[in-house]
Order: C-alpha cells, then structure tokens, then sequence
C-alpha cells in the first residue's frame, strides 16, 4: 500500500533555529501534499497544500515565509520552519494524494518539534 | 461556514459496540473520511464514503446519509487496543479535507 514517510521523526531545537522536515511518498507519486499541525488535544489544522512543481497554497493565518515549502519532485516535499520558536512547538503531519480517482490521503508519522 | 460536528469523548466497554456520529456542512462533498489516530502518532485511514449506505470492513463499520449531512463509524467487539481518537473529514467540493475536532474513545475493561 502507499507509504509516507517523515524525517526526523522527532527534534529539539534552540530558538531562532530554522527546522527542515522531510515528507516523502516511498511507492507512489504524490501529486498533491499537505502538511498539517497538530497541538496537544487538537485536530489536524491544515497549513498549506502543494502541487509539485509549483508554489504553495497556504491557509489563513499561515505565514509563508516562516513556513517554506518545498515540492520539488514527485516524491519529495519539504517544510521549513524558519527562526522557530517555543509557540511553535507541535506535531507536523503531511500527507500525500497520488492523483488518482482515490480522494485518501496516506499520512505520514509525524514530527515532533519542541522548540527550546 | 464550514463545520463538522462529532462527541468530544465517548466511554464504553470491552467487547461492546459504539457508535460515533458525525454531522457536517460544507461547501460540496466529495466523500467522508473516518481516521483513527492513537496519541503521539498520525491518523491511519478507516473508511471512505462517497454513496449513501453501510460500507463494513470487519469490526469496523460506516454508515453516510448525504441528505442528512450525517455519518457513524460503527465499532463491534471493541477491543483496548480501539482506545484512540477518531476523527471525520469531508473532502470538500475543493477537494480539501475539513476535520472534525476528533471522538476521543475510552475503552474501560
């Protein structure tokens, strides 16, 4: 079945640091990915969607250039967190659709950012 | 607006059976999404609806009425292992997913 996977799984950053986090569609060509944040007894908040290849679309409230993504092949898209920040501590998720007439999305494991 | 309503938490016990409503409205529909996630992990796919019915997958059932804007996941034979939160998605007329805040179930022995 499709699988997606995230890296790191986890990290633990300083202050002003800026984060990279992987999401990549190890069987299948991901057309479209989503990253999303979760806090603490939350649902998933959905942050931005992208297409590969082109640039992303990001929700309201969602600043793009802290949040810099990155969907440079069909396989791969990238979230950067730049200068985090303790509020930005939270579990990112993505997602990946394949682009064909199935609507699922097949989740990633999430990474754990805690910002110090 | 857009608004997906579902229990914040539902208790019941081993071996029973629950049932988890979820209400929406939403701009189009393009079919209804039950996740199960367990805490600290991501969401894994239960079932899609797009057609009005039961669709039964072993223990786990779904159940989408489009004129009613309503759906259930149907759990039999719960087990301890089925003690996670449950979330609905509707994939919008954009072919975003909406989510609900999510069912949190408690499986007592």
């Amino acid at each position: 079945g499709a699988v997606v996977s995230q890296h790191p799984s986890w990290v633990i950053c300083k202050s002003g640091t800026s984060v990279k986090i992987e999401c990549r569609s190890l069987d299948f060509q991901a057309t479209t990915m989503f990253w999303y944040r979760q806090f603490p007894k939350q649902s998933l908040m959905l942050m931005a969607t992208s297409n590969e290849g082109s640039k992303a679309t990001y929700e309201q409230g969602v600043e793009k250039d802290k949040f810099l993504i990155n969907h440079a092949s069909l396989t791969l898209s990238t979230l950067t967190v730049t200068s985090a920040h303790p509020e930005d501590s939270s579990f990112y998720i993505c997602s990946a659709r394949d682009g064909t007439e199935s609507n699922e999305q097949f989740f990633g494991p999430g990474t754990r950012l805690t910002v110090l | 607006g857009q608004n997906i309503d579902q229990p914040t938490e539902m208790t019941a016990t081993e071996g029973a059976i629950v049932q988890i409503n979820c209400t929406y409205q939403t701009s189009g529909f393009n079919g209804l999404f039950w996740y199960q996630q367990h805490a600290g992990e991501a969401p894994t796919f239960l079932s899609y609806n797009v057609l009005d019915g039961l669709e039964e997958k072993g223990r786990f059932s779904s159940f989408l009425s489009r004129s009613k804007g309503y759906s259930y996941l149907l759990l039999k034979e719960l087990q301890m292992k089925d003690s996670a939160s449950y979330l609905c998605a509707v994939l919008d007329s954009n072919y975003q997913l909406i989510w609900g805040a999510g069912t949190k179930l408690i499986i007592k022995p």
